[in-house]
């Protein structure tokens, strides 16, 4: 079976500019969280969704969003790009939610260069 | 809060050697998980090992084991006989298994970890 799958691996956008990233997850799991990750820096936890429904978010600006499609395929939009938002996001699927304990398995990310 | 801490920025070691990996948590949940990831330079990052809070037993994985203690909140990592393919950045992370929050990830930041041949 195919693991997380992420697209595209490596883009470039300007200042102001939007991006939006996408991610399968492996089949039969219905959970997709995104996380952002800095150079040199540990992933920090954006969003997570479950049965189309978001369940959790993390401390970012109303600028990123995300949503998750009935196939629990799952799409992170970034509004008014920052320098800042240059990053390696990565996409983590789960089987279910927290409470069931479930291993969380990632993707090779997206690369994201603000210019 | 949770907080996950690898005191360990970088470790530089020679082939064959063993090294540990240190990983201090905290939480005021009674229930929660532990995790290690390894990410190589193509950025995945590639599942170790899952610990739940309820399991102190130790775990051995071929050359890979793990040294839980909930007494010190500690979830140590040790490679023996280390090899030039285990370079990589190792990281430490702890579950938020509650309910309203999904299951998010908390990470330490990451211990760069250079096998020397």
């Amino acid at each position: 079976d195919a693991g997380v799958t992420q697209s595209p691996t490596h883009l470039i956008k300007t200042r102001g500019q939007q991006v939006t990233l996408r991610c399968s997850p492996i089949s039969g799991h219905k959970s997709v969280s995104w996380y952002q990750q800095v150079l040199g820096q540990g992933p920090q936890f954006i969003f997570q969704y479950y049965e189309k429904e978001e369940r959790g978010r993390g401390n970012f600006p109303d600028r990123f969003s995300a949503r998750q499609f009935p196939n629990y395929s799952s799409e992170l939009n970034v509004n008014a790009l920052l320098l800042g938002d240059s990053a390696l996001y990565l996409c983590a699927s789960s089987l279910g939610t927290g409470l069931t304990g479930n291993t969380i398995y990632f993707g090779e990310g997206s690369w994201l260069t603000v210019v | 809060a949770q907080k996950v801490t690898q005191a360990q920025t970088e470790i530089s070691v020679v082939e064959k050697e063993d090294v540990t990996l240190d990983c201090v948590y905290e939480t005021r949940d009674t229930t929660y998980y532990l995790f290690w990831y390894k990410q190589p330079p193509s950025g995945e990052l590639v599942f170790l090992i899952r610990r739940n809070s309820f399991d102190e037993q130790n775990e051995i994985s071929g050359r890979y084991s793990w040294n839980f203690q909930k007494s010190t909140s500690s979830f140590n990592f040790t490679i023996t006989a280390s090899q030039v393919v285990d370079s990589a950045v190792y990281f430490c992370a702890l579950s938020d298994l509650a309910e309203t929050s999904g299951s998010r990830l908390t990470f330490g930041e990451g211990t760069q970890l250079t096998v020397n041949p």
